[in-house]
């Protein structure tokens, strides 16, 4: 089982590049979530989606964008890469999420991103 | 606002002992994680807790939830090596679309 899974890996990027990361899961998971991790902050929630077309913004949302044109991916773009988004970027899936249920999100395996 | 707070931040130990890791969050929830990462990887889901009293245990981790206190606690007996890794609490509201708010993690060392 694939699970969750990121690409790519690994990346470095210049100041005012523009890239996108890339987010499948093969899990039927209504729930997707885009989240950043930098150094002793956690995790903090970039964007996230509750089913095919939708998305909304969590904590931390300004200079990413996202898009689920498919139930399986989730997109997270970054228009103009600023060295504030030097960070280790991961996505998680889950089932909707219902009174009761004990599912966790699945976590894929992170991309790590520097930005000159 | 959603806070979640872990004490302590980090922790080195030696191999045999116990300890607790302490987590509070600030207004009411719907459901307590603990994940655990290794140096580099993912994170693994440990414990979903969903009510008051709720104990779970796996091996030589046991976590509890009181939803009145606002307080989740992971504790280690006989702590071994392998042990060693970040843990995470993370907090979940139904009503702010099923959302994670995460602590800042324990970092664990456990010493031979």
């Amino acid at each position: 089982n694939a699970g969750v899974t990121q690409t790519p890996k690994f990346r470095v990027l210049k100041t005012g590049q523009s890239m996108t990361l890339l987010c499948a899961q093969d899990m039927n998971h209504e729930y997707m979530y885009w989240y950043r991790q930098d150094p002793g902050m956690g995790l903090r929630l970039i964007h996230y989606s509750v089913g095919e077309g939708t998305t909304a913004k969590g904590e931390v949302p300004d200079g990413y964008n996202v898009s689920r044109l498919k139930k399986q991916n989730f997109l997270l773009g970054l228009e103009s890469a600023a060295p504030s988004q030097t960070s280790v970027y991961f996505c998680a899936s889950s089932y909707e999420v219902l009174q009761g249920s004990n599912q966790p999100q699945h976590f894929g395996d992170g991309t790590r991103l520097s930005i000159l | 606002e959603l806070k979640v707070e872990q004490n302590p931040l980090f922790l080195s130990m030696q191999e045999g002992k116990n300890y607790t890791i302490y987590c509070n969050y600030s207004t009411t929830s719907d459901r307590l994680y603990w994940y655990r990462q290794d140096p580099g990887k993912s994170l693994e889901s440990l414990f979903v807790l969903l009510s008051n009293g709720a104990v779970k245990q796996e091996g030589r981790l046991m976590a509890s939830l009181d939803t009145k206190a606002r307080l989740s606690t992971l504790h280690i007996t006989a702590a071994v090596h392998d042990l060693s890794a970040t843990y995470f609490c993370a907090v979940l509201k139904e009503t702010s679309g099923s959302r994670l708010t995460f602590g800042e993690g324990t970092q664990l060392t456990v010493n031979p």
